[in-house]
């Protein structure tokens, strides 16, 4: 059993378009971080929330604590922001162990 | 713009040799990571270090080990290399509290 799930693994859309990625975990947390990687493998840390919404550009992450569900938003999408995904938990606080998702694979075409 | 450092960003090596991939941050993060990624899969944190002199083994067994003996130093040593060490090494670091993580542009290993 998953402690974090990712949908869609897979996201096809055209440029310009409103794009969501789903994040859903199963345990208590302490922070959940939404991770960017490159085709060349490179990461990129885009958000790390514990409560509400952060907004950075054209990116917007939010929480749902209750719920135990996080979304990422990218408006206006751009093939530059093709790219996987990754969702990952802080269990607790202190503990740096933290789970992944497999990630979403976003493919924005021009 | 990296203010972490890995390398090599490539290494092919045979059965049985002695490898030492290098991390370096430039930040003073105190926290710094090593995470094991196959191709297409999940992450996986193989160890990590609170500081200097502190190290800790993650979740995924690793038959690898690291030191720190510098804050701004990780290096992630594999004994004797085998086959089944191909894959994508990752280092990170942060600062301790609600702080995001910096990663590196990882290690390709290939072991022949």
């Amino acid at each position: 059993k998953n402690e974090v799930e990712q949908s869609p693994q897979n996201l096809t859309a055209q440029e310009g378009e409103f794009i969501t990625i789903n994040c859903s975990y199963s345990v208590g947390i302490s922070a959940l971080h939404w991770l960017q990687q490159h085709p060349g493998g490179g990461i990129v840390s885009l958000f790390m929330l514990s409560s509400g919404k952060k907004k950075h550009g054209r990116l917007i992450a939010t929480i749902n604590i209750q719920e135990k569900h996080s979304s990422l938003h990218i408006t206006a999408s751009h093939p530059r922001d093709s790219a996987v995904y990754i969702c990952g938990l802080s269990a607790n606080f202190g503990n740096e162990k933290l789970t992944f998702g497999t990630g979403t694979r976003l493919t924005i075409i021009p | 713009e990296a203010d972490i450092y890995q390398t090599p960003r490539y290494l092919v090596i045979g059965t049985g040799k002695k490898i030492t991939l290098e991390c370096s941050q430039t930040m003073g993060h105190d926290k710094m990571y090593w995470y094991q990624q196959d191709p297409g899969m999940e992450l996986h944190l193989i160890h990590y270090s609170y500081g200097v002199n502190s190290t800790e083994k993650g979740d995924l067994s690793s038959e690898s080990t690291v030191s720190r003996i510098r804050t701004e130093h990780f290096p992630l040593t594999l004994e004797s290399a085998r086959p089944s060490h191909t894959s994508q090494y990752l280092c990170a670091s942060r600062r301790t509290g609600r702080y995001g993580y910096t990663f590196g542009s990882g290690t390709r290993l290939t072991v022949v």
